[in-house]
């Protein structure tokens, strides 16, 4: 059974950078069958979509977040990463990250709640 | 790109039947066939119910059934039962790997 688990720091201070990384066990990373993507949602509100990855590395990120969010993959790890720089009070948000399947997400991680505050 | 729009609330007795709908555009729902709709308890990650419109994953219960007319689809739930309490998002596909989700809606269960 697929398993995605985000892990990183629950605070970050106002303009730093939020980073994050999920590993996915069972199953492989290495498939073009599937993107690799991240889902936030802020407290008491609906879903954002943040960007996808393949495993080759091609990205595809929201228009409104594309100047702040970079994505990284570690293969050897069965690792995908979020970077989101300059961040505010705004991206404070339960960050999800998910396997893309065509336009829909199948397996989702449990979720991490990331506080932008000082 | 904007939010696609959902209902924020709606509600139905045990048994009854209950439509949830997701209003987007031509550039969106209108010009994909990839929507899907996801199940949210609280505390909870989000649980894909329906994808390419109206396809059910494996365990998912045939209770529930999506369409598309235009630039909305529409989410079905029959025979509601209580364990059905939850947010409902719709999403769908805006080209260029781009996707949109649904601001919510929350379905109660009378």
């Amino acid at each position: 059974q697929l398993q995605l688990q985000e892990s990183g720091p629950g605070l970050v201070k106002p303009s730093e950078t939020l980073s994050l990384t999920c590993t996915v066990s069972g199953g492989s990373i290495s498939t073009t069958s599937y993107y690799w993507g991240w889902i936030r949602q802020p407290p008491g509100k609906g879903l954002e979509w943040i960007g996808s990855m393949l495993y080759t590395g091609s990205t595809y990120y929201n228009p409104s977040l594309k100047s702040r969010v970079t994505l990284s993959v570690d293969t050897s790890k069965s690792q995908f990463s979020l970077n989101l720089t300059s961040v505010t009070a705004t991206d404070t948000a339960v960050y999800y990250c998910g396997r893309r399947r065509e336009a829909y997400f199948d397996y989702w991680g449990q979720g991490t709640l990331v506080t932008v505050s000082s | 790109q904007s939010a696609l729009t959902q209902p924020p609330s709606a509600s139905g007795s045990p048994g009854q039947s209950v439509t949830i709908s997701c209003t987007g555009t031509s550039s969106d729902v209108g010009g994909y066939k990839y929507v899907s709709w996801y199940q949210q308890h609280p505390g909870k990650a989000p649980k894909l119910m329906i994808y390419e419109v109206n396809k059910r994953p494996s365990g998912v219960p045939d209770r529930f059934s999506g369409s598309k007319s235009g630039n909305t689809a529409s989410l079905t739930v029959s025979g509601l039962q209580a364990e059905d309490e939850a947010d409902y998002y719709c999403s769908s596909y805006s080209g260029i790997n781009n996707l949109l989700f649904g601001g919510g809606t929350k379905l109660t269960v009378l």
